[in-house]
């Protein structure tokens, strides 16, 4: 079936502007994550939804970032006010489960690569 | 902060020899995980390894896990161009509501052809 889909898979835009980036998980998958990865680095965690509901969000730099999955499907990551250090690769995950000890892998789709001029 | 540490940052090898790189890490776990990363591209899941096994194989992967020394190796045996990627260790902790990937900085393999 499909992987995990992120829109857009490119996104420069200017300093202050606000920006949503998407995130189709695998079809069935009742946990999604957001990670972001600078260059060089490994992902870092931001936040983590159990179905609708965002279980985790400590992640989460600042409250610029706000991020939403209304039907326990698509997410949405939203950054508000958009600075240069927000420049990264954003990807999403999503595993079949959540919840601690669950031995699911996460499967990643291939990221917004988000840069901010 | 990043939980685990890959060693080496980057390794470069002939086609057809092994690959080796290690992981260490900090916290106590629940399970260790290996990822594969092309240039530009997501994080493409390897292999899973649970805190109470040793080594696990898939294809021409073998991981291997050290709980008292906090550390994991991945071999990669009769490595092919394209084997050539970053490769990162990620961990999960033993608590009943931390489900969070802590991931390391990654080994970048070139295989020359």
């Amino acid at each position: 079936g499909a992987g995990v889909s992120q829109t857009p898979s490119n996104k420069v835009t200017e300093k202050g502007k606000y920006v949503e980036l998407r995130c189709d998980p695998i079809s069935g998958h009742t946990a999604l994550y957001w990670y972001r990865q600078s260059l060089g680095q490994g992902p870092e965690f931001l936040i983590y939804f159990q179905g609708t509901g965002a279980a985790d969000d400590s992640g989460l730099p600042n409250d610029r970032f706000f991020a939403v999955r209304p039907e326990g499907s698509v997410s949405t990551l939203k950054i508000q006010r958009t600075e240069r250090g927000d420049s990264a690769m954003y990807l999403c995950a999503s595993s079949l489960t959540g919840g601690g000890g669950n031995n699911q892998p996460q499967h990643f789709g291939d990221g917004t690569r988000l840069s901010i001029l | 902060s990043q939980q685990g540490e890959e060693d080496p940052q980057a390794l470069s090898i002939q086609e057809g020899e092994n690959a080796t790189m290690n992981c260490s890490y900090k916290t106590s776990i629940n399970n260790l995980q290996w990822y594969r990363q092309n240039s530009g591209r997501g994080l493409v899941h390897l292999i899973l390894i649970r805190s109470n096994e040793r080594e696990k194989h898939s294809g021409r992967l073998r991981v291997t896990l050290d709980t008292s020394k906090k550390s994991s190796s991945l071999l990669i045996t009769a490595s092919r161009a394209a084997d050539t990627a970053s490769y990162f260790c990620a961990t999960d902790r033993p608590l009943a509501n931390d489900y969070k990937l802590s991931f390391g900085a990654g080994t970048t393999v070139t295989v020359r052809a």
